[in-house]
């Protein structure tokens, strides 16, 4: 059965430093995502992707974020200047198409992003 | 304001315990509800879902039912399993056609034998 895929499974990283979390979602899926979920907190909505560029974005998706397809099958989500509280559990999603019937996302095992 | 509401965990239970974890959500619109379940280790998986007034979304026993009146979807399962320990997520759209999903916290659940 096709899956959503993420690498690595835990980064840690230092404060002010560069990541990019890696996703592969199920092939013929046309709408990407990226959520995060903060120990203890909800899990909340970055950004959404479509058609090679972002559809929607979040207010936590600021000028630090960014997403790109670099091929046909990879999704990353680029944070350019880590700090302290984006400590979180990131994870991807992908779906065929957002509305209607079979709107259901996809999601991967997630990335624990751990900043020191 | 918060999106969905979600019932704090810890929950546990023995086995073949009757299960509730309840879920209230503010949206406008016509918004599809949607139960996910992180078994350790993986990703989020959809459990169950409802796109409209009255559906009851069922799956692997649990089931839920989409009450507009009380803005609900609380998920319910008669007799829980060891497998079922995981953490439940109850998640909204709001009626977006681009597929933005808002979450609630998460309900630990741990089921003994």
């Amino acid at each position: 059965e096709p899956e959503v895929t993420q690498t690595p499974s835990h980064q840690v990283t230092q404060m002010g430093q560069e990541v990019i979390l890696r996703c592969v979602p199920i092939s013929n899926h046309l709408y990407f995502y990226w959520y995060r979920q903060i120990l203890g907190q909800k899990v909340e909505f970055l950004v959404s992707f479509y058609n090679n560029e972002i559809s929607e974005k979040s207010e936590i998706f600021d000028d630090q974020f960014s997403v790109e397809r670099p091929d046909g099958s990879n999704f990353t989500l680029k944070i350019r200047s880590t700090k302290l509280e984006d400590s979180a559990m990131y994870f991807c999603a992908s779906t065929i198409r957002p509305a209607g019937g079979n709107n259901e996302q996809f999601f991967g095992p997630g990335t624990r992003l751990t900043v020191l | 304001g918060d999106s969905v509401t979600q019932m704090e965990g810890p929950v546990t239970l023995s086995e073949e315990a009757f299960l509730t974890i309840n879920c209230t959500y503010t949206a406008t619109g016509y918004p599809s509800l949607f139960w996910y379940v992180q078994y350790p280790g993986e990703g989020l998986q959809l459990l169950l879902k409802a796109t409209k007034a009255d559906d009851k979304g069922s799956n692997k026993g649990f089931e839920a039912t989409y009450r507009k009146e009380t803005t609900s979807f609380h998920l319910e399962k008669g007799s829980v399993q060891v497998s079922d320990s995981a953490v439940y997520f109850c998640a909204v759209d709001r009626g977006s056609t681009l597929g933005r999903l808002y979450f609630g916290r998460g309900t630990q659940l741990t089921v003994w034998p």
